[in-house]
């Protein structure tokens, strides 16, 4: 079954460190790729997305990720945090295939703490 | 621009009574539709899906049942509430076509007791 991993369930960090979130599926065929975040008492929005070409996304609030094949990993990236970068980060994939596929499949999710 | 609405925000039911969440999208035709609910540490699990007006693939068995009665309108319900039906609920679209990603309502927190 396809299914989606995120290894960290919480990190915290302090203020200006680096971020690094893992994401990791499984399926072998093309995929959507997608994060998302939740800040507290906020709607899920989307951060970045990667369909094809530069497997190096960049999004909203200087994040980015990268998307390697080989590893079916598109992990997360922001190279300094603040403290308004604390909520929950969310990995999702669309797989696609010559029918088509409607389904989104979510990682569990990694809750993020940025110390002030 | 899309909206997209969810009602109410916070639910709570006694065990063994019905339920009705709605869900509204405005700004946007034939879209694809999602309920998910999600738990903490768990992710968003993907309950039904819909692809047009009374077309509806439901994913995971269980207590709940989904409708969408016209183009724009998802509804989530329940005949008889289990104490397991507690949660958070989201609603989602997507277009149809294309590359496109998932737009997320406020979501409803139902609480059965």
């Amino acid at each position: 079954a396809q299914s989606v991993s995120q290894h960290n369930h919480h990190v915290i960090l302090s203020e200006a460190a680096s971020l690094e979130l893992g994401c990791n599926y499984s399926y072998g065929g093309t995929v959507n790729l997608f994060w998302y975040v939740q800040y507290p008492g906020q709607h899920l929005q989307l951060l970045l997305k990667y369909f094809s070409g530069d497997p190096l996304v960049k999004g909203i609030k200087g994040f980015e990720a990268e998307f390697i094949k080989s590893k079916f990993s598109f992990n997360l990236r922001k190279p300094s945090v603040q403290w308004s970068d604390t909520a929950e980060y969310f990995c999702a994939v669309k797989p696609t295939t010559t029918s088509g596929t409607y389904k989104y499949i979510f990682g569990t999710g990694t809750r993020l703490k940025v110390l002030a | 621009s899309q909206t997209i609405h969810q009602w109410p925000a916070t639910l709570v039911q006694p065990v063994g009574s019905p339920l009705s969440l709605e869900c509204t999208v405005e700004g946007t035709s034939n879209p694809n539709l999602y309920w998910y609910r999600q738990a903490a540490g768990r992710g968003l699990q993907l309950l039904f899906y819909s692809v047009g007006i009374g077309q509806i693939s439901s994913e995971v068995p269980q207590n709940l049942s989904a409708s969408r009665p016209q183009d724009r309108q998802f509804i989530l319900s329940s005949k008889k509430l289990l104490l397991s039906d507690s949660g958070f609920y989201l609603c989602a679209w997507s277009e149809v076509a294309g590359y496109n990603e998932q737009f997320f309502g406020p979501g409803t927190r139902l609480t059965v007791l």
